[in-house]
């Protein structure tokens, strides 16, 4: 199993372009998330899924978009990059079980953006 | 005010020392969660707890539901240990987390 995998590992964008970090899991884990990290501070939750074709935002979702097709995928999106979104993003991933349950989450190995 | 706050910040430690790092939260949660960050960057996931007490080698963890406390403690501490650990809460549908800004060990040879 590969876990979560992400691409690209590195990217720089200029200003107003627009990309898609890919990230894939191979757990069939029903629940994914998109999180940023930037220096000195907690990793934010951007937007998750709790299944294949719902979505829902985050603390921090303003200037990215999600989709979520297949249990597999969940593509994050920049449309207009700007400087403020220059981070380190991890996809995570879990499984979901019941209501009632906790599981660990699986990370990516991260994708560094930098927008200049 | 951050809903999950962690201390100390740094932490410089010698090989074989006792080290503790603490986690405060201010709301409730489903589980509360114990991260390692490598310094290439990699997260992985430690514990997973929402009452007691979990060993894993020489890494321990606790939580106290009532005070809203959880500390991990690692025992004879290793420069291989050097790394970022975050704790964070899980609350929610999809159970997602929200994050402290994490510890950086450093333990020297």
């Amino acid at each position: 199993n590969a876990g979560v995998t992400q691409t690209p590992k590195f990217r720089i964008l200029k200003i107003g372009q627009s990309m898609t970090l890919q990230c894939a899991q191979d757990m069939n884990h029903n629940y994914m998330y998109w999180y940023r990290q930037d220096p000195g501070m907690g990793l934010k939750l951007i937007y998750y899924s709790v299944g294949a074709g719902i979505t829902d935002k985050g603390e921090v979702p303003n200037g990215y978009n999600v989709s979520r097709s297949t249990t597999e995928d969940f593509p994050l999106r920049l449309e207009l990059a700007a400087p403020s979104q220059t981070s380190v993003y991890f996809c995570a991933s879990s499984y979901g079980g019941t209501s009632y349950s906790n599981q660990p989450q699986h990370f990516g190995d991260g994708t560094r953006l930098s927008i200049l | 005010k951050n809903e999950v706050e962690q201390s100390p910040q740094n932490l410089t430690a010698q090989e074989g020392e006792f080290i503790t790092i603490n986690c405060s939260y201010s709301v409730g949660i489903s589980a509360l969660h114990w991260l390692q960050q490598h310094p290439g960057g990699g997260i992985v996931s430690l514990f997973m707890l929402s009452s007691g007490k979990k060993k894993h080698g020489r890494l321990i963890a606790t939580i106290n539901i009532q005070e809203k406390h959880s500390s991990l403690h690692i025992t004879a501490s290793h420069p291989r240990d050097s790394a970022v650990y975050i704790c964070a809460r899980s609350s929610g549908s999809a159970r997602q987390l929200t994050f402290g800004s994490g510890t950086q060990l450093t333990v020297l040879p």
